[in-house]
């Protein structure tokens, strides 16, 4: 079993929907749970930090679930600029140096 | 630009050969990480420097595999008797202790095919 799952999609979904991914990570000592977006040929870069309590930045909303080791990525009203590959990234404490992503959701917002 | 900085952008190897690649980090910045990631998956680990020290190494980081971090600014990540299982893109990373959430601002890659 992988330490980070997420759905592969792809996602499909047109301009202004709603679209959720998920994640679970196998190691529950993590303590440190991120999205990470990377576009095409690009390098990976953070979109979010997630919180216990869950966090709304804008049209994006992280939650966590602790004792389901379940994190979750909400955008919605999507732009055509949010397609990109998302990743989900968990750590199990400071300096993170030993995060571990996920392989990653493609999502593509159509006009 | 004073973001990370990763050279040569592609390399093109044929087997059996070594590989160095170079990065440059943000410049305050201590920690560097290498990454590498293949085609549909998310970057994976391979070694993390906190200024000239490198603190840890993943189990995939072969003998094969050497990392240096000098004078701990940039850092080489070199790559002996390459094999075509080593092609990938390797991602350099930096970020700055007590920084926000310690974030880790990535290079644009070295892209890796070994023939």
């Amino acid at each position: 079993r992988k330490e980070v799952e997420q759905d592969p999609g792809p996602f499909n979904v047109p301009e202004g929907a709603t679209v959720a991914f998920n994640c679970t990570y196998s190691n529950s000592a993590s303590q440190s749970f991120f999205w990470y977006r990377q576009d095409c040929r690009k390098e990976p870069k953070l979109l979010m930090s997630v919180y216990s309590s869950g966090n709304e930045d804008g049209r994006f909303t992280a939650q966590l679930n602790r004792a389901s080791q379940y994190i979750s990525l909400l955008i919605r009203d999507s732009k055509l600029s949010d397609s990109a590959t998302y990743l989900c990234v968990v750590s199990s404490q400071a300096p993170y140096n030993d995060m571990r992503f996920g392989a990653g959701t493609r999502l593509t917002v159509k006009p | 630009d004073t973001g990370v900085s990763q050279d040569p952008r592609h390399k093109i190897t044929k087997r059996g050969q070594n590989v160095t690649f170079r990065c440059d980090p943000i410049s305050e910045h201590n920690r560097l990480y290498w990454y590498r990631q293949t085609l549909g998956q998310g970057p994976e680990f391979l070694t993390y420097f906190q200024n000239e020290a490198q603190l840890e190494k993943s189990r995939l980081l072969s003998d094969r595999f050497s990392a240096e971090r000098p004078k701990g600014s940039f850092s080489t990540l070199e790559i002996q008797r390459t094999e075509q299982g080593d092609s990938a893109m390797y991602l350099c990373a930096s970020s700055y202790t007590s920084g926000r959430y310690n974030e880790q601002f990535f290079g644009p890659g070295t892209r890796l095919t070994v023939l």
